[in-house]
């Protein structure tokens, strides 16, 4: 089945620095990627996403680039403020039904 | 009330105890998933319904027994849990299934066994 890789954190970042959250994946076919992001105590909520190849989901100055050929989907934000702190998943529709397979998430920490 | 509600936010319960986790939405949405969130792990998805029929069992324990009475509602009855169940439980429901349709996710429920 698909699979998602996410790098490990945490990240420790002061603020206005720039942020790149790395994801790979594993799957058949040309799946729908997604980013979540869970803030403490909160659920999961839909930060951005993409459905093909080379597409650019972008949200809260938060992006992220469908690429095929190195089969990942970055997360960038060019100055992260400090209520970016939480945690971020990365995740991978799988098969004809979409299950979303997820990352083990990121957790950023913005500093002041 | 907008989005996916989940009660109780936090449970505490005994190994022999049962106990239910309650989810809502008012979305309008045809599809709800319970997933399992355990500290270190990716997030595990444990039972999909589609249209309140259950299409998808992930080798879930049958201490754990879902219920989904309407389309607006799912149900996670839970009996004779271990210490290992204890994680954070996940409602989401999203429009249809499929592969381009994200999630609507709760806010959980923080189950603690004792």
């Amino acid at each position: 089945g698909n699979s998602v890789t996410q790098m490990e954190g945490p990240v420790t970042l002061s603020e206005e620095a720039f942020l790149t959250i790395n994801c790979t994946y594993t799957a058949t076919g040309y799946p729908s990627l997604f980013w979540y992001v869970q803030y403490p105590g909160e659920g999961l909520q839909l930060l951005l996403k993409a459905t093909k190849a080379d597409d650019k989901g972008s949200n809260k100055g938060f992006e992220a680039t469908y690429r095929k050929e190195t089969t990942s989907f970055h997360l960038e934000k060019g100055s992260v403020q400090v209520s970016d702190s939480a945690v971020y998943f990365c995740a991978v529709g799988e098969g004809s039904q979409g299950n979303l397979i997820f990352g083990k998430g990121t957790k950023l920490s913005v500093k002041p | 009330e907008t989005g996916v509600t989940q009660t109780p936010r936090h449970l505490v319960m005994g190994m022999t105890n049962k106990k239910s986790l309650k989810c809502e939405q008012h979305l309008g949405h045809n599809a709800m998933y319970w997933y399992k969130q355990s500290a270190k792990k990716p997030l595990e998805l444990m039972f999909v319904y589609s249209l309140e029929e259950r299409v998808e069992n992930n080798s879930v324990p049958s201490r754990f027994s879902p219920e989904c009475p309407n389309s607006s509602h799912l149900f996670l009855h839970l009996h004779t849990l271990q210490p290992e169940d204890s994680a954070l439980y996940l409602c989401a429901s999203s429009q249809d299934r499929g592969p381009s349709y994200g999630y609507t996710f709760g806010s959980g429920t923080r189950l603690t066994v004792v």
